[in-house]
């Protein structure tokens, strides 16, 4: 298995620009998360999925983040207007519901940097 | 989720185990203790998890005091790949369900050559 895959793994853009991350979770996993990591805040959890269905959304910083996961094998987190204090790693991770414990498979992280 | 308490960082010299604590003691009866780990540049890594029964797999043991309310995760024979931030995480277990891992800052090991 590839594991969970992130595209693309840097993403540079300026402040005021569209930014869409791509993530396709490991085949067969029910729960997909979005986090952010920053050097101030540390990882975050943003959101989830259950079955494709968002389940909880509460870490979603503002209005500007959307998610979506029209399919099993593919989801994306779309900043929109991005901004400089967006800049941090992002991560996916995924997770079967038939795991015996809470074990998340992550991604090995997009970067972006918002000038 | 419980709260839990680590060293910001430690050594350890390779080839050394590395012993690596961890202050729990809010945890309640249905939380595991779990660890994760993220090498520079990568995302987190699961490691190991444990109710109250010591575990050990291929990466690591994981000792769990008896009151529950401190663990130590034993990486027996440390390598250079070993360093890492490992993040002691405490939850409940939701069954079928799951929700998101909550991070804190972690233990940043080092080993030395």
């Amino acid at each position: 298995d590839a594991g969970v895959i992130q595209s693309p793994r840097h993403e540079v853009t300026e402040m005021g620009q569209e930014v869409t991350l791509r993530c396709k979770p490991i085949s067969g996993h029910d729960y997909l998360f979005w986090y952010r990591q920053t050097m101030m805040r540390g990882l975050e959890l943003l959101i989830y999925f259950n079955n494709n269905v968002p389940i909880d959304d509460s870490g979603m910083p503002e209005d500007r983040f959307s998610a979506k996961m029209p399919n099993a094998s593919f989801s994306t987190l779309k900043i929109q207007p991005s901004e400089p204090r967006d800049s941090a790693v992002y991560f996916c991770a995924s997770r079967a519901w038939t795991s015996s414990y809470n074990e998340q498979f992550f991604g090995p992280g997009t970067r972006l940097t918002v000038l | 989720d419980a709260k839990t308490t680590q060293p910001p960082s430690m050594d350890c010299a390779e080839g050394r185990a590395a012993n690596l604590p961890c202050n729990h003691s809010t945890i309640s009866g249905n939380e595991y203790v779990y660890w994760y780990r993220q090498i520079h540049s990568q995302g987190p890594q699961y490691i190991i998890h444990g109710l109250k029964n010591n575990e050990t797999n291929e990466m690591a043991s994981l000792i769990i005091t008896e009151d529950r309310k401190s663990s130590t995760l034993i990486l027996p024979h440390a390598t250079l790949r070993d360093t890492a931030v490992y993040y002691c995480i405490v939850r409940a277990y939701s069954g079928g369900g799951a929700d998101g891992l909550t991070f804190g800052k972690g233990t940043h090991l080092i080993i030395q050559p």
